[in-house]
């Protein structure tokens, strides 16, 4: 069946300039995570979804970061004014269940701010 | 979530058996043990968890000591393609209102012809 997708895989742009991420979760998972990996470094946690709340949060590193999910299904991260330490792969996990734990990872979306 | 420490690196010919140790001295009675695996340019892979049994399953065999304080994975018969990062992660597994990862710098396995 078909995995977790993301878009665009790769993103340009430019420093101040704002960007959307988007994450297709595998159809009926309930639950959805942000994560990224800046270059040379290990995962990092950004935000965990349950349905379309967010009840962990504590991942985002600054106010300028910001995701939305919506029908239960499809996930945007934001980034605003983005700057260059923002440049990093930016992953989504999505997991049937929280209990679960078996989280199944996209390919990733690599953006690179210059 | 317990603190883990894996080996930065680790070499196996090709056909042999992989052994990538974990340990997880301050692992609490309802932590599971986890790995996953991130081959190059990819997003992380699930291959096995456990809690205090042996478990095996057709990715690997996870072998944790009887006082839980360390664990082995083995990969059985490493290919070329078993060349990855390897990450161990202790974590309860619900958490009430989260299911976050927390990924530490893992072992990367080379697996070398």
């Amino acid at each position: 069946g078909a995995g977790v997708s993301q878009s665009p895989s790769n993103k340009v742009t430019e420093k101040g300039k704002d960007v959307e991420l988007r994450c297709d979760p595998i159809s009926g998972h309930t639950a959805l995570y942000w994560y990224r990996q800046s270059l040379g470094q290990g995962l990092e946690f950004l935000i965990y979804f349950q349905g379309n709340s967010a009840p962990d949060k504590s991942g985002l590193p600054s106010d300028r970061f910001s995701a939305e999910r919506t029908g239960g299904s499809v996930s945007t991260l934001t980034i605003q004014r983005t700057q260059q330490e923002d440049s990093a792969v930016y992953l989504c996990a999505s997991s049937p269940q929280q209990s679960t734990d078996t989280q199944y990872f996209g390919p990733g979306t690599r953006l690179t701010v210059l | 979530d317990a603190k883990t420490t894996q080996p930065t690196s680790m070499d196996c010919a090709e056909g042999r058996a992989a052994n990538l140790p974990c340990n997880h001295s301050t692992i609490s009675g309802n932590e599971y043990v986890y790995w996953y695996r991130q081959i190059h340019s990819q997003g992380p892979q699930y291959i096995i968890h456990g809690l205090k049994n042996n478990e095996t399953n057709e990715m690997a065999s996870l072998i944790i000591t009887e006082d839980r304080k360390s664990s082995t994975l083995i990969l059985p018969h490493a290919t070329l393609r078993d060349t990855a990062v390897y990450y161990c992660i202790v974590r309860v597994p619900f958490t009430g209102n989260t299911g976050k990862l927390i990924f530490g710098q893992g072992t990367t396995l080379q697996v070398k012809p």
